[in-house]
Parts: structure tokens; sequence; C-alpha cells
């Protein structure tokens, strides 16, 4: 069955700190995978969306930029931190024909 | 206006109530809506997909889709404890993932024992 793992579960960073967030995929090949951000009361919003390996589209323009370094690997990162990129941080996956997405457990990000 | 409406809640009711959550939604392209709930501090989880207008049933769980008002509910019912959570609604235009699914703000339910 497919698995998606996410780490770490929780973070806390200064601002101007450098981010990475990992997220892999087990058990399906060439998954679509997501990087998505939730504020508290807010919506899921799209940051990041790959169909493939170096293949990254971006949502919205910001500090965050993902890679796609393998298969089954999504990173999310950052040069350095802005208060704003607190938040609740979500790697997911879908197969071509998107029944919904996986989500991981997602990542706690409090940036001080 | 927002593509996709839902109010936020707290949504409190009773074990064994029928708990009915809705969305609006502005595009009519929307033809994919699912619902996902979501326990505090984890990811969403999908509960329910279904396709254009009509019925959908999973055990407690109830979806149904107006696509002629815009409007699709999540029904469910002999509510228990462990259903406090939040719900979100999605919605996409088409299956294929290069579309985007478009969610909800969520609704936050407690059912008290």
């Amino acid at each position: 069955s497919q698995t998606i793992h996410q780490w770490p579960a929780t973070l806390v960073q200064p601002v101007g700190s450098p981010l990475s967030l990992e997220c892999t995929v087990e058990g399906t090949s060439n998954p679509n995978l997501y990087w998505y951000r939730q504020a508290a009361g807010r919506g899921l919003q799209l940051l990041f969306y790959s169909i493939g390996i170096g293949q990254i589209s971006s949502e919205v323009p910001q500090n965050l930029s993902a890679s796609r370094p393998q298969d089954r690997q999504f990173i999310l990162s950052s040069k350095k931190l802005l208060l704003s990129d607190s938040g609740f941080y979500l790697c997911a996956w879908s197969g071509n024909i998107n029944y919904g997405y996986t989500f991981g457990s997602g990542t706690r990000l409090t940036v001080v | 206006q927002k593509e996709v409406e839902q109010d936020p809640g707290p949504l409190s009711v009773p074990e064994g109530a029928i708990v009915s959550l809705n969305c609006t939604y502005s595009n009519s392209a929307f033809q994919y809506f699912m619902w996902y709930r979501q326990y505090s501090r984890k990811g969403p989880e999908l509960l329910m997909y279904t396709y254009s207008s009509g019925n959908k049933e999973d055990g407690r769980f109830t979806a149904q889709v107006d696509k002629s008002s815009k409007y699709i509910s999540l029904f469910i019912r002999d509510s228990q404890p462990s259903d406090s959570a939040t719900y979100l609604c999605a919605m996409s235009a088409s299956p294929t993932s290069y579309d985007k699914v478009i969610f909800g703000p969520g609704t936050s339910l407690s059912v008290i024992p």
C-alpha cells in the first residue's frame, strides 16, 4: 500500500534561517506531489506541485522553493525564513487520475 | 466572492445527532467533489469522493451534490465523539491532477458525549 512520510513534525526556526522540509512516498511510482500550507482558520493554500522529477510548478510567489530530486521525494526549502512563513505545511500525493489526495501528517513551523 | 465557501463553525452537537456540513461554490465547471476529515495536528484524510450531482453513501456518511445550486453537503448519522474534527470540502473541474483542487476553509465539529 502507498504511504507518505513527512518530517519533522514540529519545527521552530529563527527569522532569517534556512528551511528544509522533506516528503517521501512509498508504494507508488511517478506520483504527482504537492506542498500545501494551512494557516490557522484558513483553507489549504497550494504552494507547489510536481508531475515528475525536476518538474516544479509554483502557485504562489514567495521566498519558498521546492525541488524533486527523485521520483518519490519532494523537498520544500527557504534560504531565509520570514515570520509570515509560520504555518502548517502539508505534503500530498495523487495518481495521474486524481481520486483525491493522500496527505502526510504535516509539519508545524513556527518562525520566531 | 471566494471560489469555495464553508461555515467555519465551530459546530457542537450531542452524541447520536445527525450532522449536516455544507459548502457553496461559484465555479460551475467543478464536477468532482471531495470531503476530507482533519484531526487536530494531523493531515486531512479523504472521506468521500463524488462525481457530478447526486448522493453517495458510505456507512454513516452521505455526500450530496446539487450542481444546479452549487451546493454540496456531508451528512453524518449517529455522530460519535470520534467524529470531532475539522471537515474540509474540496472540488475540481476534472479528475486529472493537472487541474487544481480547491479546498474550503473547513468546519470544526465537536461531538459531545
